[in-house]
């Protein structure tokens, strides 16, 4: 069926180095891709975004990557801080006149000082 | 404050008893969603409000669950009978505009215990 999912539970890092959070997606007419970051007691925030007439967008120390090919999503996390340390979801949202985001189940990182 | 806008934080309500979850999203926000979230899970679309038009419902587990948008700003969830099942994280979001639909600004969530 449709789908919206994560390849790794738990990703531990160490501080400074880079982090890749992927996802999977089923449904190829999905054309609008969002990553938010989830820190613990709050509520979900936007990161970054992109349109599935792309393959890369780059924000501050984030990078997401497209494949539509192999319907897979990335989260690059550039110098990894502490602060970054959240669940991250990948969350798809298709012009079908329904507006409403399906997230994924998410990936938690731990950054290690 | 400059954010959604959620109330109460915690609610703690004995099986079988209705609830009411407020949200207050972000002034000139015309969108408003509610999510629901379990623990350790993923966001699940319950109902998504647009302007004028006529709400989306086709997240809402059972007629147990509604919602409205008054004067298109303040919405309300309304779980009536609560069950154990119902307990969860429930979300609301806001959003600039339709064509801005990824863009969400979340709220922190009233946490639902049911016992």
């Amino acid at each position: 069926g449709e789908s919206v999912g994560l390849h790794l539970p738990t990703l531990s890092v160490q501080e400074g180095d880079n982090s890749i959070i992927n996802c999977a997606y089923s449904n190829s007419a999905s054309d609008y891709f969002i990553w938010y970051k989830q820190e613990s007691g709050k509520g979900p925030q936007f990161i970054i975004d992109i349109r599935s007439n792309m393959d890369k967008r780059q924000g501050q120390r984030v990078t997401v990557l497209l494949n539509k090919t192999v319907k897979h999503l990335s989260l690059q996390i550039a110098a990894t801080q502490p602060g970054d340390s959240a669940v991250y979801f990948c969350a798809e949202n298709r012009d079908t006149g329904r507006r409403a985001l399906t997230f994924g189940s998410g990936t938690r990182l731990q950054v290690q000082p | 404050g400059a954010g959604v806008s959620q109330s109460p934080s915690n609610k703690v309500t004995e099986k079988g008893k209705d609830v009411e979850l407020r949200c207050d999203p972000i002034s000139g926000h015309t969108a408003l969603y509610w999510y629901r979230q379990s623990l350790g899970q993923g966001l699940e679309f319950l109902i998504y409000f647009q302007g004028n038009s006529a709400p989306d419902k086709s997240g809402l587990p059972s007629d147990r669950f509604s919602a409205e948008r008054t004067g298109g700003s303040v919405s309300t969830l309304t779980i009536q009978r609560t069950q154990q099942e119902d307990s969860a994280v429930y979300l609301c979001a806001s959003s600039p505009s339709a064509q801005r639909a990824g863009e969400l600004f979340f709220g922190e969530g009233s946490r639902l215990t049911v016992l």
